[in-house]
């Protein structure tokens, strides 16, 4: 079974803070994707990476950035969080180069920025 | 561009009910489609998929069929159930696309009563 573990469930943080959202997976996949969930707006996609050190902006990156440092983990950071960041945040993996295959989910991290 | 429109929600049902959930989408070429769902305090998880034209994707009772004709991908289900309250998602993803994102529609919450 493939396994997507994000470092926290709930996150509270203050306005202006550095914060690091964290996602390991463990079945060497190539792809790895952070999105973000808000009610009535469904899955947004951040960024994405297909490979180490390799990254590409999704369609709302403003205010976001990645890390990609090793195959397993994919890194989400917000320079200075801001209060309309406050959402639900879900990494996702997929592995193999077929449009057919699943993505993978973690189960989310609610970051709530006060 | 490429996009995928659902049903809006919530949807309220009693239980052993029919449940359609409407999708459509806009892309070019032949996606791939899928149906994901959120339990509560979750992540998503894949429901189905439907890699082309007139394939039928079916799990746990549910069941989409592809329909180029029409660019839809509803979701239905004979006879629901308590335990299939959850949001779903339609998504889609490009033919051509190896790096493998995915678009997803807003998603509908479904709620079913005893």
């Amino acid at each position: 079974d493939v396994k997507v573990t994000q470092s926290s469930r709930y996150l509270v943080k203050r306005t202006g803070e550095k914060v690091f959202l964290e996602c390991v997976q463990d079945m060497d996949h190539e792809n790895m994707f952070w999105y973000r969930q808000d009610p009535g707006l469904g899955l947004r996609l951040i960024y994405f990476s297909y490979d180490v050190k390799m990254k590409e902006k999704g369609d709302i990156p403003e205010g976001y950035s990645v890390s990609r440092e090793k195959k397993e983990r994919f890194s989400l950071i917000l320079e200075s969080a801001s209060t309309n960041q406050t959402s639900m945040y879900l990494c996702a993996t997929k592995g193999g180069r077929a449009p057919s295959v699943e993505q993978y989910f973690g189960p989310g991290t609610r970051l709530t920025v006060t | 561009g490429d996009s995928v429109t659902q049903m809006e929600g919530p949807v309220t049902l009693s239980e052993e009910a029919f449940l359609t959930i409407n999708c459509t989408y806009t892309a070019t070429g032949y996606p791939s489609l899928f149906w994901y769902v959120q339990y509560p305090g979750e992540g998503l998880q894949l429901l189905l998929k439907a890699t082309k034209a007139d394939d039928k994707g079916s799990n746990k009772g549910f069941e989409a069929t592809y329909r180029k004709e029409t660019t839809s991908f509803h979701l239905e289900k004979g006879s629901v159930q308590v335990s299939d309250s959850a949001v779903y998602f339609c998504a889609l993803r490009l033919g051509g696309s190896t790096l493998g994102r995915l678009y997803f529609g807003r998603g509908t919450q479904l709620t079913v009563w005893p």
